[in-house]
């Protein structure tokens, strides 16, 4: 078993869906990344979670740390919203990221 | 500057070349991170540098050789690679270490035949 899980692997959703992605994990954490890839490679962090919720513009990321798991909200989506959502963590005990296998958003208009 | 830079964006090398890979960053960064991408796969990590000095290396073959000149420019040497090395070779870089945001550059696509 994985020590970062991600579900779905694949979502594809309508413009101006409500769109979630989840993340368990099964370590002590540190700290708990979501990145985004877009085709052609850059990867972009978008938040780092500890404790809580945070909110950039569209977006909103939770974590419980007591039932070791995270989720990653899109409001509004939008067909540039498509790309890979990849969930990583730094453990507690390493220096590196442990990262899920990343779930595939295809937003349609 | 919040940019982590890459070159060559696209490189394709015979198996007997030697080519190299660059990162840079001026963002002050204390650690810096290659990565390896296979498509449809989270990054692996191959190599990590703190305060310029090699804190992580995951087993990576010798024909794949990092270097860290100086807090801003990180290197990758690439010799007698094989085909199935052919992939997205990404940099970052993170103020102090994991647990702080990484900033990833937009990767070198290398292609081995």
């Amino acid at each position: 078993k994985n020590e970062v899980e991600q579900s779905p692997q694949n979502l594809t959703a309508q413009e101006g869906e409500f769109i979630t992605i989840n993340c368990s994990y099964s370590v002590g954490i540190s700290a708990l990344h979501w990145l985004q890839q877009h085709p052609g490679g850059g990867i972009v962090s978008l938040f780092m979670l500890s404790s809580g919720k945070k909110k950039h513009g569209r977006l909103i990321a939770t974590i419980n740390i007591q039932e070791k798991h995270s989720s990653l909200h899109i409001t509004a989506s939008h067909p540039r919203d498509s790309a890979v959502y990849i969930c990583a963590v730094s453990s507690t005990s390493g220096s590196r990221l442990t990262f899920g296998e990343g779930t595939q958003l295809t937003v349609n208009p | 500057d919040t940019e982590v830079t890459q070159t060559p964006k696209h490189l394709v090398m015979g198996m007997t070349n030697k080519k190299s890979l660059k990162c840079e960053q001026h963002m002050g960064h204390r650690a810096m991170y290659w990565y390896k991408q296979k498509a449809k796969k989270p990054p692996e990590l191959m190599f990590v540098y703190s305060y310029e000095k090699l804190s992580i290396n995951e087993s990576v073959p010798s024909r794949f050789s990092p270097e860290c000149p100086n807090s801003s420019l990180l290197n990758l040497h690439l010799h007698a690679l094989q085909p199935e090395d052919s992939a997205l070779y990404l940099c970052a870089s993170s103020p102090w270490g994991s647990t702080d945001t990484q900033y990833f550059g937009p990767g070198t696509r290398l292609t081995v035949l």
